[in-house]
C-alpha cells in the first residue's frame, strides 16, 4: 500500500522560511516522479512543484519559481519543499503526490493527508 | 498556461440521481485530463485519468467522456458518500499542471 507522510508545516512569519518533507512507502520510490500540490483555506488546488524519478529535472509553477525548490533523497525515500521568502499568499495546506510516470509530470494517483502552512505575523 | 474551466461551480442533486459535471480547457489537451473527487476535510482522491479510464477501485458508476477541450464526468445513481468537490486537471502541457475551480455536488 502506498502510504505518503508529509511533515515540516506550522506558522512562519512573512519573509521566513520552512523546509517541508514527505516520506515515502510501499513503492519503488526512484521509479515515480513526485509533486507538491496545495489548497489554501476554502480553495481549490494549486500545483506548486515536481521531481522526476530520478531527481535530475524539477518543475515549478511561477508563483514560488525562484522562492521554493524541490528535492528528494532515494536513499530516505523522502521527498522535500525548501519554502523561501515565504508570503501570506503561501498560506495552505501542501500535499505530497505521486505521479503516475517517472519521467514526466502527469496526473497523481496517491495523495498524503497534506501539511498545513501558515504565514502571518 | 493551459486555463481549466469547470461548471458549474455548484451542482445540486438527489440520491440516485444523475450528476453531468463539466470541465473545459482553453486549448486542446487531447485525452490528457485527470479527475478527482475530495470530501471535506480529505485529501484528493484520483477517479479517472486519459479522460475516461477509472482508477484502481472506482466504482463504474462514474465516468469520464471527452477530448481536446470539452470533458464530462458523470456520476449515475449518486450515493451519499459522492457528495464533494471534483477537480479535473490537464497534463497535456506543462509546466504548470493545472486544475480546474472544482464542481461541488451537493444535496
Amino acid at each position: 500500500e502506498v502510504q505518503l507522510l508529509e511533515s515540516g508545516g506550522g506558522m512562519v512569519q512573512p519573509g521566513g522560511s520552512l523546509r517541508l518533507s514527505c516520506a515515502a512507502s510501499g513503492f519503488t520510490f526512484s521509479a515515480f516522479a513526485m509533486n507538491w500540490v496545495r489548497q489554501a483555506p476554502g480553495k481549490g488546488l494549486e500545483w506548486v512543484a515536481g521531481i522526476t524519478g530520478s531527481g535530475g529535472s524539477s518543475y515549478y509553477a511561477d508563483s514560488v519559481k525562484g522562492r521554493f525548490t524541490i528535492s528528494r533523497d532515494s536513499s530516505k525515500n523522502t521527498v522535500h519543499l525548501q519554502m523561501n521568502s515565504l508570503r501570506a499568499g503561501d498560506t495552505a495546506r501542501y500535499y505530497c503526490a505521486k505521479d503516475r510516470t517517472q519521467q514526466w509530470l502527469y496526473y497523481f494517483d496517491s495523495w498524503g493527508q497534506g501539511t498545513l502552512v501558515t504565514v502571518s505575523s | 498556461e493551459i486555463v481549466m474551466t469547470q461548471s458549474p461551480a455548484t451542482l445540486s442533486v438527489s440520491p440516485g440521481e444523475t450528476a453531468t459535471l463539466s470541465c473545459r480547457a482553453n486549448q486542446r489537451v487531447k485525452n490528457h485530463l485527470a479527475w478527482y473527487q475530495q470530501k471535506p476535510g480529505q485529501a484528493p482522491r484520483l477517479l479517472i485519468y486519459g479522460a475516461s479510464t477509472r482508477a484502481t477501485g472506482i466504482p463504474a458508476r462514474f465516468s469520464g467522456s471527452g477530448s481536446g477541450t470539452e470533458f464530462t464526468l458523470t456520476i449515475s445513481s449518486l450515493q451519499s458518500e459522492d457528495f464533494a468537490i471534483y477537480y479535473c486537471q490537464q497534463y497535456d502541457n506543462w509546466p504548470p499542471l493545472t486544475f480546474g475551480g472544482g464542481t461541488k455536488v451537493e444535496i
